[in-house]
């Protein structure tokens, strides 16, 4: 089945710097990639996703980027803030209503 | 925003008892799900739930397991007789069915705590 791999385990940024998480995946059917991030005490929010037939999406401080050939996928974060602090993961799916299939994690620390 | 909601958030319970999570999936959505995440650890896959029968399940999801959509709003996951290492946080999901639209929203989740 789908391995997903993530790294770093945990970083830490100064506030204002970019943030950098990498993850891959084994499974070349794999055509959706979510990004979530969680908050202590809640479940993994959806912040970004990308769609295999995308090299690139962005959302205003947040870019995710897909290298479907080498299965890789990569979240950025720029002018880092302190609230987002948390726990971030990435995911694939293969098939629409398909279940997520996690990475183990980022714990990113933003210090003021 | 809509958003799915479980209850409780925190449930202690003893070993070998039985417990019912509970979650109501957001209203138009079509696919459930159950997630539960050991502490410190990622978030696994146990179970999805479509058209009121199991579509999938993990090797987590044994015999101890069950899933119930007892009416039309709520959606609950039974542990028959828990276990120390049944001890979590749980999460529920739910995602509607569009032809492009893969995303699952997660509700906050019930922390269990088996002693």
């Amino acid at each position: 089945g789908e391995n997903v791999e993530q790294h770093p385990s945990t970083l830490s940024v100064q506030e204002g710097d970019s943030a950098v998480i990498k993850c891959t995946y084994s499974d070349s059917a794999s055509n959706y990639f979510p990004w979530y991030k969680q908050e202590l005490g809640k479940g993994p929010q959806l912040i970004i996703d990308i769609r295999s037939n995308v090299g690139e999406k962005k959302d205003q401080r947040i870019a995710v980027t897909l290298n479907k050939t080498a299965k890789h996928f990569s979240l950025h974060i720029t002018e880092t803030q302190p609230e987002d602090s948390a726990v971030y993961f990435c995911a694939a799916i293969k098939t629409s209503y398909d279940k997520v299939i996690f990475g183990p994690g980022t714990s990113l620390s933003v210090i003021p | 925003e809509p958003e799915v909601t479980q209850t409780p958030s925190h449930q202690v319970t003893q070993m070998g008892q039985e417990v019912i999570l509970r979650c109501v999936p957001i209203s138009n959505h079509l696919y459930f799900y159950w997630y539960r995440q050991i502490l410190g650890q990622k978030v696994e896959f146990l179970v999805s739930f479509y058209n009121n029968e199991i579509s999938e399940k993990s090797e987590i999801f044994d015999d101890q397991f069950s899933v119930e959509r007892p009416d039309g709003s709520n959606f609950t996951l039974k542990i028959r007789s828990t276990k120390l290492e049944d001890s979590a946080m749980y999460f529920c999901a739910s995602s509607d069915v569009g032809t492009d639209n893969t995303e699952a929203f997660f509700g906050q989740g019930t922390r269990l705590t088996v002693v």
